[in-house]
């Protein structure tokens, strides 16, 4: 079974800095997709950024960037310049390509930009 | 515009009572998804439908049913079974099978226990 874990519950950070969300994943498929999703408050979920396994090349997406290391099963994100409006749950996700693609999710962290 | 439809946005049930939340999409998906939110155990997956009229159990269908009779409709039936029901509930749509972009997924719906 494919699990996802973020160890980080909570973080802080003031407004233009930069944060970095962490993730790892567990799982014996070599094809996958990975992705980050964002929950503010008002809990619509929304595709911040997606990843494919095969590609080397690490997404991007405005101040939205990721760090994937297949190897070491990682995949954090990286949001530069943060901002007010970036404060929300944010949830790593992983889908395997073959089968029922359902979405895996992470427990979130919770993402606090102070003024 | 194209998206997915949950209703209601909240919605409370009295103890022995089963409820039905609703989930409708306009975005011609063949896969549907069922999520409940708990604070601090992030997403997990109830029951999915990639095709109509066929549905498959997730990680906790306990004490849930869902029906699959038109692409666009995915409704949730939460049981007198389920022991404790006061969650937040997701619905999500996307491709079933290729290039795949993610889900697209609804406003959800609040249920709590009265």
């Amino acid at each position: 079974a494919q699990t996802v874990t973020q160890s980080q519950p909570e973080m802080s950070v003031q407004e233009a800095e930069t944060v970095t969300l962490s993730c790892t994943y567990d799982t014996s498929e070599s094809n996958y997709y990975l992705f980050w999703y964002k929950q503010p408050p008002s809990r619509q979920m929304i595709l911040v950024i997606r990843q494919e396994a095969y590609k080397q090349q690490n997404a991007t997406e405005n101040r939205f960037s990721v760090n994937f290391q297949k190897a070491a099963k990682s995949f954090s994100l990286k949001i530069s310049d943060s901002q007010l409006g970036d404060t929300a749950m944010y949830f790593c996700a992983f889908m395997i390509i073959q089968g029922a693609q359902k979405l895996v999710f992470g427990q979130g962290t919770r993402l606090t930009i102070n003024p | 515009d194209g998206g997915i439809t949950q209703s209601p946005k909240y919605l409370f049930r009295k103890e022995g009572q089963n409820v039905t939340l609703s989930c409708e999409q306009n975005l011609n998906h063949d896969a549907m998804y069922w999520y409940r939110q708990d604070p601090g155990q992030g997403l997990r997956l109830i029951y999915y439908s990639q095709i109509v009229n066929d549905f498959q159990k997730g990680d906790i269908a306990e004490g849930y049913s869902v029906s699959r009779e038109k692409k666009e409709s995915f409704p949730l039936t939460v049981t007198s079974a389920q022991k404790n029901p006061t969650a937040f509930y997701l619905c999500a749509s996307g491709l079933a099978q290729g290039y795949h972009m993610g889900y697209t997924f609804g406003s959800g719906t609040r249920l709590t226990v009265v």
